[in-house]
């Protein structure tokens, strides 16, 4: 079973601040997946990652895999209220074609 | 672009009964999953599939069907409804694994 460990599990900070949200496993990944989810909807995809080392840019938010494929970041510049939400982590293995999700990182910006 | 769709949006069933969540995209995706979600916790993977006539199970499989006849539709059947199956379930899909999985609204499911 892969694993998938999200930290921190919660996270209120002002807005204006920095923040990094990491994603672990003991697994090797072809593809890391960030989401993000609202309440009451379905997560809706930021990013995919699937070179080792690769890091991606989405305005404020910057998303970088792991050299080894086994985990990733996501590091808000600035924090807005809006970036307030549930951040989920996700991960392809190379042998199943399955995506698995970790518990997640709740976000709370504070005006 | 209707995307990923979910019938019905809330539903509650009595423990023991038999009920049938159905999903349908209109993306012509290969890839299509059903999860779980519980409060404080993220999503777990009920069953997938890589294409039409192809499903496997994912990480909490028990009292969950599912068949995939068309690349469009892919329902979820609950055998016999229990209280721990009260959830959240969302159906996703995409055209491979690590493509991106683009998410229905979800169902939210009350089993008494």
């Amino acid at each position: 079973t892969q694993l998938l460990e999200q930290s921190p599990q919660f996270l209120s900070i002002q807005e204006g601040e920095n923040l990094t949200v990491y994603c672990n496993s003991s697994s090797v990944f072809s593809s890391l997946q960030w989401y993000r989810q609202e309440p009451g909807e379905g997560p809706v995809l930021l990013v995919t990652v699937v070179t080792g080392g690769e890091v991606k840019k989405l305005k404020r938010l910057t998303f970088q895999f792991g050299d080894a494929r086994k985990d990733s970041s996501l590091h808000i510049t600035a924090a807005q209220p809006g970036d307030t939400g549930l951040y989920l982590c996700a991960g392809v293995s190379f042998r199943a074609q399955k995506l698995v999700f970790g518990q997640g990182t709740r976000l709370t910006i504070n005006p | 672009n209707a995307g990923v769709t979910q019938t019905p949006k809330f539903q509650v069933l009595k423990t023991g009964q038999s009920m049938t969540l159905q999903c349908a995209q209109d993306m012509n995706h290969e890839y299509m999953s059903w999860y779980r979600q519980d409060p404080g916790m993220g999503l777990r993977l009920i069953h997938y599939s890589v294409g039409a006539g192809i499903t496997d199970q994912g990480e909490v499989p028990n009292g969950y069907n599912v068949s995939r006849s068309t690349t469009e539709d892919f329902p979820l059947r609950l055998l016999s409804a229990a209280p721990s199956q009260t959830s959240v379930y969302f159906c996703a899909s995409s055209y491979g694994a690590a493509s991106g999985y683009t998410f229905g609204s979800g169902t939210r499911l009350t089993v008494v």
